[in-house]
């Protein structure tokens, strides 16, 4: 597509239940990251796929929080029993294999916990 | 480790003052990337510019200025006669050297600009 696309824009969800949320990357890019915005806050790095495979996943906060992409193209991040420090912007990214080049992100989807 | 550091948290300007983001970096490579990215009030990061460590060659794009300093280890962003649409979170941001076509970006904590009309 013509740029990352995540769904659900928002999801509110109850504490204890698990949550997907989609990330489908820009034709092409191989490279696939996740990142976390809490509120006021900076990113946060949660993991790194190049191809269907994933060489970092060093900022997964916890073994709830999962990851995988299939067909090097879409990613589904999986939350299990969500707690309410979990609520936040989760923004997916893609980047060409171009060292240089920046990554493009989407727009996130806003994760409420109640 | 590489890290990213955005002192300013928050600054408000009136519009059509100039207004410069500080950004200071760490890294231990001599390759390596930084970048400025946009996040407006509707959320979505845009890119604005990315400057690879071999040029520090300063950069100019309308009223946007970069001025990249390896010696002081800083790449600060200018905007020239503010404008209310300028208002938004921006954040500085490196990547170290690519292995493979990865390059995990570390982004500073974002500096929060108002521009007041």
């Amino acid at each position: 597509g013509a740029g990352v696309s995540q769904s659900p824009s928002n999801k509110v969800t109850e504490k204890g239940k698990d949550v997907e949320l989609r990330c489908d990357p820009i034709s092409g890019h191989t490279a696939l990251y996740w990142y976390r915005q809490s509120l006021g806050q900076g990113l946060e790095f949660l993991i790194y796929f190049q191809g269907n495979s994933a060489p970092d996943k060093s900022g997964l906060p916890s073994d709830r929080f999962s990851a995988e992409r299939t067909g090097g193209s879409v990613s589904t991040l999986t939350i299990q029993r969500t707690q309410q420090e979990d609520s936040a912007v989760y923004l997916c990214a893609s980047s060409s294999t171009r060292a240089d080049y920046g990554y493009t992100f989407g727009s996130g989807t806003r994760l409420t916990v109640v | 480790a590489q890290k990213v550091t955005q002192a300013q948290t928050e600054i408000s300007v009136v519009e059509k003052e100039d207004v410069t983001l500080d950004c200071v970096y760490e890294t231990r490579d001599t390759t390596y990337y930084l970048f400025w990215y946009k996040q407006p009030p509707s959320g979505e990061l845009v890119f604005l510019i990315r400057r690879n460590s071999f040029d520090e060659q300063n950069e100019i794009s309308g009223r946007y200025s970069w001025n990249f300093q390896k010696s002081t280890s800083s790449f600060n962003f200018t905007i020239t006669a503010s404008q209310v649409v300028d208002s938004a979170v921006y954040f500085c941001a490196l990547s170290e050297a690519v292995y493979g076509g990865y390059q995990k970006v570390t982004f500073g904590t974002g500096t929060k600009l108002q521009v007041i009309p």
